[in-house]
């Protein structure tokens, strides 16, 4: 069975860093692209960021670009988020999610296993 | 970036009537493989998102088939036929042909 599990959200200040993981199972975790996706209070479903299967290509939501990093080790199956410079419009839940391979390919997979979600709260 | 628009934002239904909900893209969702690469999802309270259809029109694995995809290019649609009280939530397009990937604003569904 597929499981995605998220940790590290916690309440920090301005400013401040955070590390969120998200422990995979179920699956050849390196085999597949990896999102994580956030949702903010009251507000809708926000992608962030991506990375490819082996950890050498990522990309970023132009909000979060240059303050959080995605990274991933494939021995441990875990995804994370380094979030640096958090601001209080980071506050929100954060999902990782798992792209759809098809063909070989997972660039154009849709997200079909998600995790619980992890919270984030930016405030001082 | 990609664009993403739906209507309407709220959606009251009664159980057993059907339901749809429109998104429209700023840019043509169609790859030079045919694919419309349009994904629905939905957020149940208290839940984690789930998907619905990818690919515009194609059920996802579990997904009942009273819930159905249609349209291209720009225009698609999401119908339940037959509400029942389980499909309350928020329901979200997203485009996936281009990074950053880009979803749509929601659309809650609730019973009347």
């Amino acid at each position: 069975e597929v499981q995605l599990v998220e940790s590290g959200g916690d309440l920090v200040q301005p400013g401040g860093s955070l590390r969120l993981s998200c422990a995979a199972s179920g699956f050849t975790f390196s085999r597949y692209w990896m999102h994580w996706v956030r949702k903010a209070p009251g507000k809708g479903l926000v992608w962030v960021s991506r990375v490819n299967g082996d950890g050498s290509s990522a990309t970023y939501a132009g909000s979060v670009k240059g303050r959080f990093a995605i990274s991933r080790e494939n021995a441990n199956n875990t995804l994370y988020l380094q979030m640096t410079n958090l601001r209080a419009e980071d506050t929100a839940v954060y999902y990782c999610a798992r792209a759809h391979c098809s063909g070989g390919s997972c660039y154009y997979g849709h997200f079909d296993y998600w995790g619980q979600g992890t919270l984030v709260t930016v405030s001082s | 970036d990609f664009v993403m628009t739906q209507s309407p934002l709220s959606l009251p239904v009664t159980p057993g009537e059907s339901a749809s909900i429109s998104c429209r893209s700023s840019q043509s969702l169609v790859h030079s493989d045919g694919h419309s690469y349009l994904d629905w999802y939905l957020q149940k309270p208290g839940q984690s998102p789930q998907v619905l259809i990818y690919l515009g029109s194609i059920r996802a694995p579990g997904v009942p088939d009273r819930f159905s995809g249609g349209g291209s290019g720009t225009h698609f649609t999401l119908k339940i036929s037959r509400v029942e009280a389980e499909d309350v939530g928020v329901y979200y397009c997203m485009q996936a042909l281009q990074t950053p990937r880009t979803f749509g604003q929601g659309t809650k569904v609730e019973i009347k």
